[in-house]
């Protein structure tokens, strides 16, 4: 079954500081990798997508990495701010058929001032 | 920019009741979905549509039916609500079948059922 584990469940960091968050997937075969932003009472909105090729790629003060073969992924956040606090979500998708996207649990991040 | 509206922000309904939560999206996408989102669980994928009268079901389907009669908006139907249904409810909308492709969210629908 495909599976997608997230950590820290939670993060408490002060403003400006920099942190990781933490995504491993089990989902096969492979097609892509996104993070998304859920800030509280809204939707998730996309931060970045990856592909099976890529292994960096970056969104303003969001950096994402992909390890296809340890099937791992992370989102640094630099500099952080108050409105970064939000849930972050690793979503992977699986080729073929209706190409269902398997969610993580997210990781809930505090900035304090 | 993609929008995907949902009926109602929060609703409260009554055990047993029928209850109607509607998504609309504007960018003429042709796959719908809905989720659930509770504490610790994250999203769960209740139904999916592919294309207009089209469904499949998700994860966890049961206690839920949907209607796509048209391709902007998709509704979930909650046949006789129990308070199990309490949940924040999320739909969202793909452009189509492909593995790149986003998926837009709508704002959700906090729903609790007494």
């Amino acid at each position: 079954k495909n599976q997608v584990e997230q950590s820290p469940q939670s993060l408490i960091i002060l403003e400006g500081k920099n942190c990781t968050l933490q995504c491993n997937y089990t989902v096969s075969p492979f097609s892509n990798l996104r993070w998304y932003k859920q800030d509280t009472g809204r939707g998730p909105v996309s931060l970045t997508i990856m592909t099976f090729s890529e292994n960096t790629k970056s969104n303003g003060r969001y950096t994402a990495t992909l390890d296809a073969d340890t099937k791992q992924s992370s989102l640094h956040i630099t500099a952080s701010q108050l409105s970064d606090s939000a849930s972050y979500i690793c979503v992977v998708s699986a080729k073929g058929g209706s190409y269902i996207p398997t969610f993580g649990r997210g990781t809930s991040l505090i900035v304090h001032p | 920019d993609v929008k995907v509206t949902q009926s109602s922000r929060y609703l409260v309904k009554r055990t047993g009741e029928k209850v109607f939560l509607e998504c609309v999206q504007d960018m003429d996408h042709e796959n719908m979905f809905w989720y659930r989102q509770d504490p610790g669980l994250g999203l769960r994928l209740i139904y999916f549509s592919y294309d207009v009268k089209m469904k499949e079901k998700g994860d966890i389907p049961e206690g839920y039916s949907v209607s796509r009669e048209k391709k902007e908006r998709f509704s979930l139907i909650l046949e006789s609500a129990s308070t199990n249904q309490t949940s924040m409810y999320l739909c969202a909308s793909r452009f189509s079948v492909g593995g790149g492709l986003e998926q837009y969210f709508g704002p959700g629908t906090r729903l609790t059922v007494t």
